[in-house]
């Protein structure tokens, strides 16, 4: 079985400031793993995938994450936060190749960025 | 452009009545899924279908259907069996194994 860990359900940071959003994972196979963001009242957006090709992952809006098999995380990451970051982001797991069309995805419970002054 | 389209973007539901929310998309995808969100909660997988005229349960199917007449809809009923329908309802599609979702915008259910 696998599953998805998101310390912190809040976070706070100054615009401009460094942004990290903490995912552990866990899975009985090689993962392929997904982050999401979420404004208030829309579905969930794309921000980037890790499908087992390079370990640093770029994704849209200045955002990136790494794959660390040792330490089972696919943090997120941006240099400076913009008040537009602010919004709900989760990571999620799938799980690895030949489980068909349908394989399912396992999310974090979230964790809500806010982006001050 | 090609996405999702979920109706209505609000519900009211009565006690003791049925309701479906819709969802169609145009990206030509073969699976299909529901979730239901609540706060602090993530995301919870409730149906999901593969093809045509076929359809598993996820996590938390008691108390909701859903039918996959044609590829392109995939509606979810909330029936009156489901004693605390109100939440944000998602829909999703992807085409491939282990290639990203793409999410309507959701339905806000609630009851009256």
């Amino acid at each position: 079985a696998q599953s998805v860990t998101q310390l912190g359900s809040h976070v706070s940071v100054s615009e401009g400031a460094l942004v990290l959003l903490r995912c552990n994972y866990s899975s009985s196979v090689p993962p392929y793993l997904f982050w999401y963001v979420q404004y208030p009242n829309q579905g969930l957006q794309l921000l980037l995938k890790y499908t087992s090709a390079a370990t640093l992952v770029k994704g849209i809006n200045g955002f990136e994450a790494e794959f660390k098999k040792s330490e089972t995380s696919f943090h997120l990451t941006k240099p400076s936060a913009h008040m537009s970051d602010a919004a709900e982001y989760f990571c999620a797991v799938s799980e690895g190749v030949g489980t068909g069309t349908a394989s399912k995805l396992t999310f974090g419970t979230g964790t809500r960025l806010q982006v001050t002054l | 452009d090609g996405g999702i389209t979920q109706s209505p973007k609000y519900l009211f539901r009565k006690e003791g009545q049925n309701v479906t929310l819709s969802c169609e998309q145009n990206l030509n995808h073969d699976a299909m899924y529901w979730y239901r969100q609540d706060p602090g909660q993530g995301l919870r997988l409730i149906y999901y279908s593969q093809i045509v005229n076929d359809f598993q349960k996820g996590d938390i199917a008691e108390g909701y259907s859903v039918s996959r007449e044609k590829k392109e809809s995939f509606p979810l009923t909330v029936t009156s069996a489901q004693k605390n329908p109100t939440a944000f309802y998602l829909c999703a599609s992807k085409d491939r194994a282990n290639q990203p979702q793409h999410f309507g915008d959701g339905t806000r259910l609630s009851i009256l």
